[in-house]
């Protein structure tokens, strides 16, 4: 069936370093992709998406690219800040309308 | 536009007690979903639904939790009687198919803890 692999965290990473998160996918036909972001105590938000092969979804800085050849959809921004420490979830939205989860991958910027 | 709200934000209650969470779900979205979100975990599925039909209840414990859409608009869930281990975040989020690429929209939740 679908499901969503993404990287485990935690991950810290100091002021203006470069992210990376990673996520790849398992999906019969074409599902779209999420990125969603957590804040403490908040629900979840999304931040950005990609509907299909190789469209680039960006929203605050980040970043990610659906890659079909590679079944990835990495989560990149080039300078973090402080304000972007929160929990990241990877989704996909596949056959049926139903949505899949990975685990979260949990980001704290130090300055 | 207003966003999907839930309530309670926050419930203590002891084992054994009944409690009910409530959603609005955004205005037009058709589709609803109830998730819940153990502590450093994903949104899991409890139940989801088109209108106000139940088309996925699989992962919904039904011995003890019970969800209704009666009008297709807002929704109630429902926990009785209440374990230690539902101790989680309930999240609502709600869908407008066929748009915005299939997009879902979370409340922020409503946390229980189970003493």
């Amino acid at each position: 069936g679908d499901s969503v692999t993404q990287m485990e965290g935690p991950v810290t990473l100091s002021e203006e370093a470069f992210l990376t998160i990673n996520c790849t996918y398992t999906a019969t036909g074409y599902p779209s992709l999420f990125w969603y972001v957590q804040y403490p105590g908040e629900g979840l938000q999304l931040l950005l998406k990609a509907t299909k092969a190789d469209d680039k979804g960006s929203n605050k800085g980040f970043e990610a690219t659906y890659r079909k050849e590679t079944t990835s959809f990495h989560l990149e921004k080039g300078s973090v800040q402080v304000s972007d420490s929160a929990v990241y979830f990877c989704a996909l939205s596949g056959s049926g309308n139903q949505f899949y989860f990975g685990t979260g991958t949990s980001l704290t910027v130090i300055p | 536009e207003a966003g999907v709200v839930q309530s309670p934000r926050y419930k203590i209650i002891e084992k054994k007690q009944p409690v009910a969470f409530w959603c609005n779900p955004i205005s037009g979205h058709n589709t609803l979903y109830w998730y819940r979100q153990n502590l450093g975990q994903g949104p899991e599925l409890l139940i989801r639904y088109e209108n106000e039909e139940a088309v996925d209840d699989s992962q919904l414990p039904k011995d003890r939790f019970s969800a209704e859409r009666l009008k297709g608009v807002d929704s109630t869930l429902k926990i009785q009687p209440a374990e230690l281990g539902d101790s989680a975040v309930y999240l609502c989020a709600s869908q407008h198919r066929g748009h915005s690429g299939n997009t879902i929209y979370f409340g922020e939740g409503s946390w229980l803890t189970v003493v």
